[in-house]
């Protein structure tokens, strides 16, 4: 079984402070990593995409990615009480014709004001 | 520009009918994602539109479900005889494109709250 783990938290950072959040991934084929972030009763939203190794940055995310060991992170800068939220870490599924997304069980983030 | 809708928003059903889930992606896009979300659980994939391309439905729960996809645009997944396991949040999501492995970003309708009795 193809898997993306991450660490269910909760992970609790105060405002201002900088939050990581991690995930590995078993399939060493995936090429296209995302991060959702889901508030509860809404739908995930997407936040980061990224395609190759190296560091990503947009606004106050950073997403990075080392496929040779298949890890993702996303670092949150300047963290708010609004980036409360449970965070996906998604990945393809390479094989075939499939494309679908695996998705990790996300990390729930606590921003303390 | 409009995003994924889905409809309806909620649906509540009886045990042993049938009830359609519709999306419309966003213009455009020709990949086309069904997923669902169980209460405390992660998205399950559950099939996938590409273009004019056969569909991958290896996420089929069983065969009560089913989903079609008009024009290259408007899905629909049909649930027939629904069970109560079945009550989940039902997910759209829709992408440039997709194909082997690489997929550009998936983008999520606000799914359908399905709750059988």
């Amino acid at each position: 079984q193809k898997e993306v783990e991450q660490n269910s938290g909760p992970l609790s950072v105060p405002e201002g402070a900088i939050a990581s959040l991690n995930c590995t991934y078993s399939d060493r084929g995936s090429q296209s990593f995302f991060w959702y972030r889901q508030y509860s009763g809404k739908s995930p939203e997407l936040i980061m995409s990224i395609y190759s190794n190296g560091d990503k940055e947009d606004g106050r995310f950073t997403a990075q990615l080392n496929k040779a060991s298949q890890y993702v992170s996303l670092l949150i800068r300047d963290s708010q009480p609004s980036d409360s939220a449970t965070y996906l870490c998604a990945v393809t599924s390479y094989g075939g014709a499939t494309n679908k997304l695996i998705f990790g069980t996300g990390t729930l983030l606590a921003v303390q004001p | 520009g409009a995003g994924v809708s889905q409809s309806p928003s909620n649906k509540v059903t009886e045990k042993g009918k049938d009830v359609e889930l519709r999306c419309d992606p966003i213009s455009g896009h020709t990949a086309l994602y069904w997923y669902r979300q169980s209460l405390g659980q992660g998205l399950e994939f559950l099939i996938y539109f590409q273009g004019n391309s056969a569909p991958d439905k290896s996420g089929l729960p069983s065969d009560r479900f089913s989903a079609e996809r008009t024009g290259g645009s408007v899905s629909t997944l049909t649930i027939q005889r629904t069970q109560q396991e079945d009550s989940a949040v039902y997910l759209c999501a829709s992408s440039f494109r997709a194909g082997r492995g690489f997929s550009y970003e998936q983008y999520f309708g606000p799914g359908t709250r399905l709750t059988v009795t």
